[in-house]
């Protein structure tokens, strides 16, 4: 029983091109969170959102940017991607402690 | 800002013997310390958690120690078995940070 659903499980994406990456839960969270995830560097927080229509940086926003319309989803966005995006992103939701990751979405920028 | 350290960042063990991961965080309003495995290709998964107001929590093979004075809380995984081999993450709740990750490999 899926509840956190990232659109992609693999993306390849031409440097330049604007990127979106879809999360979507059904648990009714308040909080939502991207990270991306390299080799060495673990978990790094890019953004997250406490509510509709409101996010606050994390520790590498750069180059990034989110989207939260709705509770339920939130979209992370490359405005032009470049070669050092090349990760694994990680959605994640939560209600008040713990939370529930996505599966993922290898993103390759060539 | 908030940091979470992690030690060590890939660990060996034999079967049967116990596994130990420390972290350590800055921020003193930190008051909630999950623990994350993740199994090669899977999504993070919470094993075990504390919060700030208990020392010591337990399930089964697993275990979480926190020592706010020093800010620090470790892992404890007890009679080790194959299945445990994956990376653990821990992480310190103010600002969701979490450690870098250890490698854990558990030799049959």
């Amino acid at each position: 029983d899926v509840k956190v659903t990232q659109s992609s499980r693999y993306l390849v994406k031409r440097t330049g091109e604007k990127v979106f990456l879809e999360c979507v839960q059904d648990m009714d969270h308040e909080n939502m969170f991207w990270y991306r995830q390299d080799p060495g560097l673990g978990l790094r927080l890019i953004y997250f959102s406490y509510d509709v229509k409101m996010k606050e940086k994390g520790d590498i926003p750069e180059g990034y940017s989110v989207s939260r319309e709705k509770k339920e989803r939130f979209s992370l966005i490359l405005e032009s991607a470049s070669t050092n995006q090349t990760s694994m992103y990680l959605c994640a939701s939560s209600y008040s402690y713990g939370y529930t990751f996505g599966s993922g979405t290898r993103l390759t920028v060539v | 800002g908030e940091n979470v350290e992690q030690h060590p960042s890939t660990l060996s063990v034999q079967e049967g013997d116990s596994a130990v991961i420390k972290c350590t965080y800055s921020d003193s309003a930190s008051n909630y310390f999950p623990w994350y495995k993740q199994e090669l290709g899977k999504r993070p998964q919470l094993i075990i958690d504390i919060r700030s107001n208990v020392g010591e929590k337990k399930d089964q093979r697993i275990a979480v120690t926190l020592n706010k004075t020093a800010k620090h809380f470790s892992l404890h995984i007890t009679e080790t078995q194959p299945e445990d081999s994956a990376v653990y993450f821990c992480a310190a709740r103010c600002k969701y940070i979490f450690g870098t990750g250890t490698r854990l490999k558990v030799l049959a």
